[in-house]
Order: C-alpha cells, then sequence, then structure tokens
C-alpha cells in the first residue's frame, strides 16, 4: 500500500524559497503521476502542479512562474520548490497520487494523500 | 480556468436524511468531476470519482451523478461519520475545486 509523508520547513521568510518533500512508500515514484495541493487557512483547496519521472510537468498558471516540482527517484521522492513567498503561500501542503479512470468513468484523481505539512510564512 | 461552482456552501441535516449536494462547472468537462470528504485537520478522502465510480472501500450510501457542466453527490442516509465537508474537482483542464459545502449536524 502507497503511502505518502510530506515534510518541510514549518516557517518560511518572506521573499525566501520554500522547499518541501514527499517521500513515498510502498511504491515507486516512477510508476505514477504526482500531484501537490495546498489548503490556506480556513480556505478551499488549491491545485499547484503535477509531475511524472519522464518529465512531464504541470502547473497552476497562477503559480507557475515561481514553481518547481520535480522527483529524486533516487530517494523515491516527490520535491516542491516555490520561490519568493508571501503570506499568501501560507497553507497546509499535500502530495497526492494520481490515478485515471477508464471508461464511463474516465477522469484523473487523487486517491492516496500524505496528511499534510502546515507551512507558515512570516518574518 | 474552469470555474467550480458547489450549492449549498454549507447545510444543516438529521442522521438519516438524504443530503444533496450540486456542483456546476463553467464549461463542460465530460466526466472529469470527482468528489472528496475532508475532516477538521485530516487530508480530503476520495469519495467518487468520474462523476459516478465510487471508490473502493466507500460506503454505498454515497452516490455520484451528472455529466457535462452539472453535477450531484448524494449521501442516501446521513450518518455520523458523515459531518465533514465535500468538494468537488475537475480534471478535464488543469484542476480546480469546488469551495466545499460543509455538512453540519441540525
Amino acid at each position: 500500500q502507497v503511502q505518502l509523508q510530506e515534510s518541510g520547513p514549518g516557517l518560511v521568510k518572506p521573499s525566501e524559497t520554500l522547499s518541501l518533500t514527499c517521500t513515498v512508500s510502498g511504491g515507486s515514484v516512477r510508476s505514477y503521476y504526482w500531484n501537490w495541493i495546498r489548503q490556506s487557512p480556513g480556505k478551499g483547496l488549491e491545485w499547484i502542479g503535477y509531475t511524472y519521472y519522464s518529465g512531464n510537468t504541470k502547473y497552476n498558471p497562477s503559480l507557475k512562474s515561481r514553481l518547481n516540482i520535480s522527483l529524486d527517484t533516487s530517494k523515491n521522492q516527490l520535491l516542491l520548490k516555490v520561490t519568493s513567498v508571501s503570506a499568501a503561500d501560507t497553507a497546509v501542503y499535500y502530495c497526492a497520487r494520481i490515478l485515471m479512470g477508464t471508461g464511463d468513468y474516465y477522469s484523473y484523481y487523487m486517491d492516496i494523500w500524505g496528511k499534510g505539512t502546515a507551512v507558515t510564512v512570516s518574518s | 480556468e474552469i470555474q467550480m461552482t458547489q450549492s449549498p456552501s454549507s447545510l444543516s441535516a438529521s442522521i438519516g436524511d438524504r443530503v444533496t449536494i450540486t456542483c456546476r462547472a463553467s464549461q463542460s468537462i465530460h466526466s472529469y468531476l470527482n468528489w472528496y470528504q475532508q475532516k477538521p485537520g485530516n487530508a480530503p478522502k476520495l469519495l467518487i470519482y468520474g462523476a459516478a465510480h465510487l471508490q473502493s472501500g466507500v460506503p454505498s450510501r454515497f452516490s455520484g451523478s451528472g455529466s457535462g457542466t452539472d453535477f450531484t453527490l448524494t449521501i442516501s442516509s446521513l450518518q455520523p461519520e458523515d459531518f465533514a465537508t465535500y468538494y468537488c474537482q475537475q480534471s478535464f483542464n488543469n484542476w480546480t475545486f469546488g469551495q466545499g459545502t460543509k455538512v453540519e449536524i441540525k
């Protein structure tokens, strides 16, 4: 059973770069597409971007200029970097596995999520 | 960007009630529609994918329907563990979520 665990610094200063890691256990990062999702305090869910080991990566257009999502296959990890952070980037960050439905239920969906890691941007 | 609009934003219901949540997309998303349940302090949990397919392990009182722009999540008989916030999400063009529907105890 695939399990995901996010980790990160907890507190980041404005204008700095946020770096988060999602460690995958019970499966290989090479085998699936992976998403990053975030949720600001008391707010809804926001898609950040996804990646696949082939290098196929797509970002939320509203965040694209500040994002980098990659895989470290040697450590079986998914990585997220967000540059020039501000208070608006304060959120719980989740990684999630993407699967694809077939036939009448064709959709891309997230079936396994990590527990999330909270990030606060503050000086 | 495809906008997802859920209604209502919140509702109060009693144990055993039938509950219906609606999600509307700003353009056709075919069946690229998923539903998640989130409880406070927890990650979202997948309930329905492809508009109508029940995820393995999810109770059969949950069901989804719709295609194109209009979708519905129904809980046939509300149970105590169903009080939570529910989100729809599209993956037809990038990924976007509805604003959520909070189901509270009446």
